[in-house]
């Protein structure tokens, strides 16, 4: 299988569940980030990680934690998150060469319903 | 920091119209810039990019882009619109990080509609 691959495709929790996002790519890429795509609002980047370090974390709650236990494989760990938090998680990968940029492959996304 | 800035949240064309879609960008560097595009349920799908080199560049399904520094643009354009083209767009902009490589900036976005 190529390309980036998110599962599940839908989730729906309660607000004191603990559940956990899959990405995995099959590209090569060294680099992995997840996205949040809410409603009407730009793509937030939550994650960021250069190989299998993260270099950025760009405020997030610690309700959301991440793992990347290798360079094919990104986690995003939930517990205790709000109904705010509903929206369409992205995965992307990249061969990210410091001073060139070749873009993202992005996955289909998790849909995740806060109830 | 970088930013993006889509003019237009909707836009609305005739099948066989030409397709504009507007993007400026504020960076005190020289930008590489992206056009995305995204179809209902699924994720986003790389149309073209700009890195360095000639100032307009094409993308796939006759999508193509002019990047013009004096005027901090990177619209999208189409000749002919199809209903398949029908879709959200999104304009990026890659920002280097603290630590190592980069990441993108990503635009609110523009909905296409395309009417027969």
């Amino acid at each position: 299988e190529t390309g980036v691959t998110q599962t599940p495709r839908h989730l729906v929790m309660g607000m004191t569940n603990k559940k956990s996002l899959k990405c995995e790519q099959h590209l090569g890429h060294n680099a992995m980030y997840w996205y949040k795509q809410s409603a009407k609002k730009p793509l937030e980047l939550m994650f960021v990680y250069s190989l299998e370090e993260r270099v950025e974390n760009n405020s997030v709650p610690s309700r959301f934690s991440p793992e990347c236990p290798n360079s094919s494989h990104l986690f995003l760990h939930l517990h205790t998150l709000q109904p705010e938090d509903s929206a369409l998680y992205l995965c992307a990968s990249s061969q990210d060469t410091l001073g060139e940029y070749h873009g993202y492959t992005f996955g289909s996304g998790t849909r995740l319903t806060v109830v | 920091a970088q930013s993006v800035t889509q003019l237009g949240s909707h836009v609305s064309v005739s099948e066989g119209a030409l397709v504009l879609l507007r993007c400026n960008y504020s960076s005190s560097v020289p930008p590489y810039l992206f056009w995305y595009v995204q179809y209902p349920n699924q994720g986003l799908q790389l149309l073209l990019k700009y890195t360095t080199g000639a100032t307009l560049v094409k993308g796939i399904n006759g999508f193509e882009a002019e990047f013009k520094k004096s005027e901090t643009s990177f619209h999208l354009t189409k000749p002919s619109a199809h209903m398949s083209d029908a879709a959200e767009y999104f304009c990026a902009v890659s920002e280097g990080l603290n630590q190592a490589g980069t990441a993108l900036i990503f635009g609110k976005g523009t909905t296409l509609s395309v009417s027969s």
